[in-house]
Order: structure tokens, then C-alpha cells, then sequence
């Protein structure tokens, strides 16, 4: 079965500029969640759907991010304007049911840089 | 806000020893324990987890508990082998699907 596909892996862009990542859910899998990797925070909760729905979005940093679910099997995160704080590494994961008590599973990652 | 503490962040351990985790929490309504594992990069891969109505759970040489009065749970590997060497992280999740991370563990497994 494939996993959580995410892309694209890696991004390179010039501070102001918009950035699209994407991921496609595990098949059947209704909760899906954003995530952000740096050194300085570790890995944070930025946003979670269930049933394509966002159900809390208190972890997104500020209005420059925004995150959509338009079906089941697609979900984008957006960030506009871009700055070099940004740089990171995000995921995206999935799982079934609801999100409180189930394994997530997670994608490779999007490696982002901003210059 | 939850809060999660992960101990120690790096560990060195000889081929063949146990190496233990340990992650403490702060919210009671906490009801879901999961370790990943991430290798360098990939994404974080569930190895075990843990909920909040049992006190141990076994998977060969991966072991996890958890003490819910004491708000702390631990991640034990024995008879480590150099391909256990990665970064684990304890995670908590309440039943509103909030998940919280620890800040990880370095685990150095030397041959």
C-alpha cells in the first residue's frame, strides 16, 4: 500500500514568494495532520482535518498560512508571503478514524527553504 | 497546554544493551501514547504505542509503559543493534486528537 505522499520533497524560493505543499492521505484514512520540524521547536502541530474538515488550526503561526482539504484525498498547505523563518521541514500524516487515539502515519516530508 | 518532557536527548549505548526513554506529561486527559522513530530524511514510523487503559505492551525487543497516576511513560530497547541508532520521539494525544511531541532522543547504538 503507498503511504502518505507529500510534495514536492524539497522547495528553494525567495523570501515573498508564495509556497504550495502538498499531500495525498493514506486511502481510507480521514484524519489528516500538518506538521513542522525545526532544531529550535522540535515537531509542531500546525493544523488537523477529520472528515476534510479543520478541527483545530491553533497551531498554524500566524495569517500567512493557510491550509485547505478540498476531498478526502488531497490536502495543501500554503504559505503567503514566504519568509526565511519559515524554512523547515513540514509533513503531512494520516490516520483512521477519529485523531485522538489512533497511530498517525507520516510522509517523507517537504524540506523548505527560503532565501 | 499539554506539556511533554522527553529524557534523556541523547543516549549512547554498546551493541547488545538496553537503552531506556522516558517522557512525562502534564494533561490527564492524555489517553494515547505512540514512540516513533525517524531516520534521517523520513518521517517519523510508529514503533509502538500505548493506551491509557494498559500499563505495559511488548513488540520483540520494543517494549513500552506507562504509569497514568505518575504521568509518565518510557520506551524500552534491548539487545540493541546498530540499526535501532535514530532519533525517537514520545508523543500525546488527547481524545480531541491534540498531539504533542516530545523534543526527541538521539539514540547512538555503537558496534
Amino acid at each position: 500500500d503507498a503511504g502518505v505522499i507529500q510534495s514536492p520533497r524539497h522547495e528553494v524560493t525567495e523570501m515573498g514568494q508564495e509556497v504550495t505543499l502538498r499531500c495525498k492521505p493514506i486511502s481510507g484514512h480521514n484524519s489528516l495532520f500538518w506538521y513542522r520540524q525545526t532544531m529550535m521547536r522540535g515537531l509542531e502541530l500546525l493544523i488537523y482535518f477529520n472528515n476534510n474538515v479543520p478541527i483545530d488550526d491553533s497551531g498554524m503561526p500566524e495569517d500567512r498560512f493557510s491550509a485547505k482539504m478540498p476531498n478526502a484525498s488531497f490536502s495543501t498547505l500554503k504559505i503567503q508571503p514566504s519568509e526565511p523563518r519559515d524554512s523547515a521541514v513540514y509533513f503531512c500524516a494520516s490516520s483512521i478514524g477519529q485523531a485522538g487515539n489512533q497511530p498517525q502515519h507520516f510522509g517523507d516530508g517537504t524540506r523548505l527553504s527560503i532565501l | 497546554g499539554e506539556n511533554v518532557e522527553q529524557h534523556p536527548s541523547t543516549l549512547s549505548v554498546q551493541e547488545g544493551d538496553s537503552a531506556v526513554i522516558k517522557c512525562t506529561y502534564s494533561d490527564s486527559a492524555s489517553n494515547y501514547f505512540p514512540w516513533y522513530k525517524q531516520e534521517l530524511g523520513k518521517g517519523p514510523q510508529l514503533i509502538i504505542d500505548i493506551r491509557s487503559n494498559v500499563g505495559e505492551k511488548k513488540d520483540q525487543r520494543i517494549a513500552v509503559t506507562l504509569n497514568k497516576t505518575a504521568k509518565h511513560f518510557s520506551l524500552h530497547i534491548t539487545e540493541t543493534q546498530p540499526e535501532d541508532s535514530a532519533v525517537y520521539f514520545c508523543a500525546v494525544l488527547t481524545n480531541a486528537g491534540k498531539s504533542t511531541f516530545g523534543d526527541g532522543t538521539t539514540l547512538t547504538v555503537k558496534p
